[in-house]
């Protein structure tokens, strides 16, 4: 079974302080999707890295893949208030059949 | 943008209702998905449509079941609602092996 572990579960932090947020895993995935879900709403893609060692900027957020394709991580620079919601990693499973395995989520709070 | 939706938003009902949660997308997506989350946790999938007349459990076992008559309709039923049974139910949809769009959610409450 694949599973993804994400740290830290909770963050709170000020504005204009920087995070990362981690998820990792024993296996390989194709691909490794990160989602931002605000209160009362589905998740939205934030972005979608595929190839080992890739890295993927979205204004101040930074995403990389790990080399061998089981873990990933999220950087946010001078993160605002704006950033408040829940992250959650998901990975594509081996089997390439469309099933995400989701992280357990990273609740980041950011006060002004 | 996404177009998928849910019905209802919010629903509460009594313990022993048969309830029926709605999901339709009009983006002609092949594969849908339906997800139980609670609150601030990990979705965890537990049904899923590769097409019309196609459905599969997920990893997580659920008592309720679903239906794809039609490409753009995929909706979940509790035969007979428990307070175990509430949760955020979400759906979503995708082309193939790739990004899922997510619906707004159903927050189910069992009293």
């Amino acid at each position: 079974t694949q599973l993804l572990e994400q740290s830290p579960q909770f963050l709170s932090i000020q504005e204009g302080e920087n995070l990362t947020v981690y998820c990792n895993s024993s296996s390989v995935f194709s691909s490794l999707q990160w989602y931002r879900q605000e209160p009362g709403e589905g998740p939205v893609l934030l972005v979608t890295v595929v190839t080992g060692g890739e890295v993927k900027k979205l204004k101040r957020l930074t995403f990389q893949f790990g080399d061998a394709r089981k873990d990933s991580s999220l950087h946010i620079t001078a993160a605002q208030p704006g950033d408040t919601g829940l992250y959650l990693c998901a990975g594509l499973n081996s089997g390439n059949t469309g099933k995400l395995i989701f992280g357990q989520g990273t609740t980041l709070q950011v006060k002004p | 943008e996404a177009d998928i939706y849910q019905t209802p938003r919010y629903l509460v009902i009594g313990t022993g209702k048969k309830i029926t949660l709605e999901c339709s997308q009009t983006m002609g997506h092949d594969k849908m998905y339906w997800y139980q989350q609670d609150p601030g946790m990990e979705l965890h999938l537990i049904h899923y449509s590769y097409g019309v007349n196609s459905t599969e459990k997920g990893d997580l076992s659920s008592e309720s079941t679903v239906s794809r008559i039609r490409t753009e309709h995929f909706p979940l039923t509790l035969e007979s609602a428990r307070p175990s049974h509430t949760s955020q139910y979400l759906c979503a949809s995708s082309t193939g092996a790739d990004t899922q769009y997510f619906g707004p959610g159903t927050r189910l409450t069992v009293l």
